[in-house]
């Protein structure tokens, strides 16, 4: 979990709000991944950038879900509307520029009731 | 694709004991496997990798094992302690490639 903070780490919101998980990678990095974990299907990568592009957004699950990078600095995961399947844990990550290493953040706990 | 493999998916062990815990992968294009370690509450945390042109690596008290012509490779520690209580997952990736294909995960729980 070194060198990515993620906010907020808890959030409980209602089916159909607006959810919104925050990325602030240290340095260090040309890539960043959100992941998802659940019991159920263990960790799923959503969607990889890399040099603030993003490049593979396949494991996004549906429409409702969207990624931004406007900056090396910051990235944003956003959940509209959201829905009672989409709880879970969802992870920040970066790769730095030298290998494959994966860093993790401590991740944002979702729950939609 | 590439499919990874992680057994057991609970391991108990006794304080002190050993621990063993293997994957298997199917792409023989894999060159880079790494462990991670997930503490309750946290993301999870690299504690040791290894590539395919090493066929061992030690850090301590833990060390990875790879068998290429077998496909598979396994993460060992030894003197376990309470701390060592975790999911640890395994993972595989080829090249410069960024897709981790990630094992299942194993709970291992240290006997006190």
């Amino acid at each position: 979990d070194a060198g990515v903070i993620q906010s907020p780490r808890h959030e409980v919101t209602e089916m159909g709000q607006e959810v919104t998980l925050r990325c602030k990678p240290i340095s260090g990095h040309n890539s960043l991944f959100w992941y998802r974990q659940t019991m159920m299907r263990g960790l799923e990568l959503l969607i990889y950038f890399n040099n603030n592009v993003p490049i593979d957004d396949s494991g996004m699950p549906e429409d409702r879900f969207s990624a931004k990078m406007p900056n090396a600095s910051f990235s944003t995961l956003k959940i509209q509307p959201s829905e009672p399947r989409d709880s879970a844990v969802y992870f920040c990550a970066i790769q730095g520029s030298s290998g494959n290493t994966i860093y993790f953040g401590e991740g944002s706990w979702l729950t939609v009731v | 694709g590439e499919n990874v493999e992680q057994h057991p998916s609970t391991l108990s062990v006794q304080e002190g004991d050993s621990a063993v815990i293997k994957c298997t992968y199917s792409d023989s294009a894999s060159n880079y496997f790494p462990w991670y370690k997930q503490e309750l509450g946290k993301g999870p945390q690299l504690i040791i990798d290894i590539r395919s042109n090493v066929g061992e690596k030690k850090d301590q008290r833990i060390a990875v094992t790879l068998n290429k012509t077998a496909k598979h490779f396994s993460l060992h520690i030894t003197e376990t302690q309470p701390e060592d209580s975790a999911v640890y997952f395994c993972a595989a990736s080829w090249g410069s490639n960024y897709q981790l294909i990630w094992g299942a995960g194993t709970k291992l729980i240290i006997k006190p």
